[in-house]
C-alpha cells in the first residue's frame, strides 16, 4: 500500500487566483495521477504526471489551467490556475499499487467565491 | 473508450439488511474491477477488487460478482452497519504493459439507518 498526504486538504479562495496542492508519497513511485470530484459527482482523471517528462493531460484539461509539476518520485504538484467558481471541487492525488489497484490522499476541497 | 454504468445511484437500507450496488461496462477488453468506498471527507479506498478470471470473491460481509458475458459486476454487502455508510464506486480498467487508467462509475450513496 502507499501513504499519500496532500496540502492543503481545504481553502476557500478568491476568483482569478491560483492555488497549488501538494502530494507527497511514502513510497517512490512512477505514475501519479490527478483526480478531479465535482460536488456530488464521479471522479474525473485530469492528468498523469511521470517524473522526468510532461505531464498527460486527459481530453478536456489543458496545461495552462492545471500546470503539473513531478519534480522526483515521490512528490507532485498540481496548479489550479486563474480560479473561477466552476473549479470549485474536491482535487485527489493518486497512484498506482503493482496489482492495479489506486490509492488516494484525502483530497484538497477547495471553494472558489 | 471504455464506458462504465452504475445503480442505483442512492440506496437506503436499515441495518442488518442486505445491499446491491450494480455496475456494467462496455469494453469486453477490461480486466480488473475494483470497488472503492468513499467516506464523508475522505479519499476513496480500495475495498474489493475483481480480475476477469474469476466469477465470485468475498471477503467477510463484501463479495463482489463478475458475469463477462453480460458485462456487468455487482457489490454485495451483507448484514450492513451504519459504518458501511458511504459513498461506493465501481471501475473498470485494463491492466495490461504497467498502464492502469480506470474509469469510474458515478457512484452510490449508501445510507444505511440504525
Amino acid at each position: 500500500s502507499a501513504v499519500i498526504s496532500q496540502k492543503p486538504s481545504r481553502d476557500i479562495c478568491q476568483r482569478g487566483t491560483s492555488l497549488t496542492i501538494q502530494c507527497q508519497v511514502d513510497s517512490q513511485v512512477t505514475m501519479m495521477f490527478w483526480y478531479r470530484q465535482q460536488p456530488g459527482q464521479s471522479l474525473t482523471l485530469i492528468a498523469t504526471a511521470n517524473q522526468g517528462s510532461e505531464a498527460t493531460y486527459e481530453s478536456g484539461f489543458v496545461i495552462d489551467k492545471f500546470p503539473i509539476s513531478r519534480p522526483n518520485l515521490t512528490f507532485s504538484t498540481l496548479t489550479v490556475s486563474n480560479m473561477s467558481p466552476e473549479d470549485s471541487s474536491i482535487y485527489l492525488c493518486s497512484v498506482s499499487g503493482v496489482a492495479g489497484e489506486l490509492f488516494f490522499g484525502e483530497g484538497s476541497r477547495l471553494t472558489v467565491l | 473508450g471504455e464506458n462504465v454504468e452504475q445503480h442505483p445511484s442512492t440506496l437506503s437500507v436499515q441495518e442488518g439488511d442486505s445491499a446491491v450496488i450494480k455496475c456494467t461496462y462496455s469494453d469486453s477488453a477490461s480486466n480488473y474491477f475494483p470497488w472503492y468506498k468513499q467516506e464523508l471527507g475522505k479519499g476513496p479506498q480500495l475495498i474489493i477488487d475483481i480480475r476477469s478470471n474469476v466469477g465470485e470473491k468475498k471477503d467477510q460481509r463484501i463479495a463482489v460478482t463478475l458475469n463477462k458475458t453480460a458485462k456487468h459486476f455487482s457489490l454485495h454487502i451483507t448484514e450492513t452497519q451504519p459504518e458501511d455508510s458511504a459513498v461506493y464506486f465501481c471501475a473498470a480498467s485494463l491492466t495490461s504493459g504497467g498502464s492502469y487508467i480506470p474509469t469510474f462509475g458515478r457512484g452510490t450513496s449508501l445510507i444505511v439507518h440504525p
